[in-house]
């Protein structure tokens, strides 16, 4: 499976502040993806993120509030725009491995905001 | 559509005992994925256990068994002698083998095994 890193591992951000996360993997992929976590809930996926093109959003999530940049095939960007305490979750970076069966996580990165 | 339960929201056990975490699903494809996920404290998704839908044979890795059972559409885990580093929300999941590539988690199942 790929070896894949986030930064940072954890913020603790001011409303109407914004943060971007560093997703870096360790060999070349496809897609990536970006969820998020809200304390206590399960996984909600925001965006999948392919090299070369626009990011696809899930219903709820929209580009101005989480800019995506994915410049190569191991490396992908997500920023939390504006935030607010509602958006104090663990964000984590998802990739396929190369049969397109299973998703490997990254680390995640804890955020807090006040 | 295609749904994940995890009915058992939080477990409870003391060290050594074993441990079943139930997870049911619905979907309508023929074939597909199911999955399971560790998430300790440190907040990493682990992944445990991919099972095709179509080899139902059941698994053990050293103290992890799964429980594969189409008909029930149930895929089971049980920890064996539980210990306290199995402490962790754990995560069923299921996507359709082709097609859409996301996969529907469950909610969780947090266990906690205590001392």
């Amino acid at each position: 499976s790929a070896v894949i890193s986030q930064k940072p591992s954890r913020d603790i951000c001011q409303r109407g502040t914004s943060l971007t996360i560093q997703c870096q993997v360790d060999s070349q992929v496809t897609m990536m993806f970006w969820y998020r976590q809200q304390p206590g809930q399960s996984l909600t996926l925001i965006a999948t993120a392919n090299q070369g093109s626009e990011a696809t959003y899930e219903s709820g999530f929209v580009i101005d509030k989480f800019p995506i940049s994915r410049p190569n095939l191991t490396f992908s960007t997500l920023t939390v725009s504006n935030m607010s305490p509602e958006d104090s979750s663990i964000y984590l970076c998802s990739v396929e491995d190369q049969a397109g069966e299973t998703q490997y996580f990254g680390p995640g990165t804890r955020l807090l905001v006040l | 559509a295609q749904k994940v339960t995890q009915a058992q929201t939080e477990i409870s056990v003391v060290e050594k005992e074993d441990v079943t975490l139930d997870c049911v699903y619905e979907t309508r494809d023929t074939t597909y994925y199911l999955f399971w996920y560790k998430q300790p404290p440190s907040g990493e998704l682990v992944f445990l256990i991919r099972r095709n839908s179509f080899d139902e044979q059941n698994e053990i890795s050293g103290r992890y068994s799964w429980n594969f059972q189409k008909s029930t559409s149930s895929f089971n885990f049980t920890i064996t002698a539980s210990q306290v580093v199995d402490s962790a929300v754990y995560f069923c999941a299921l996507r359709p083998s082709g097609g859409s590539y996301i996969p529907t988690f469950g909610r969780g199942t947090s266990l906690i095994v205590h001392p």
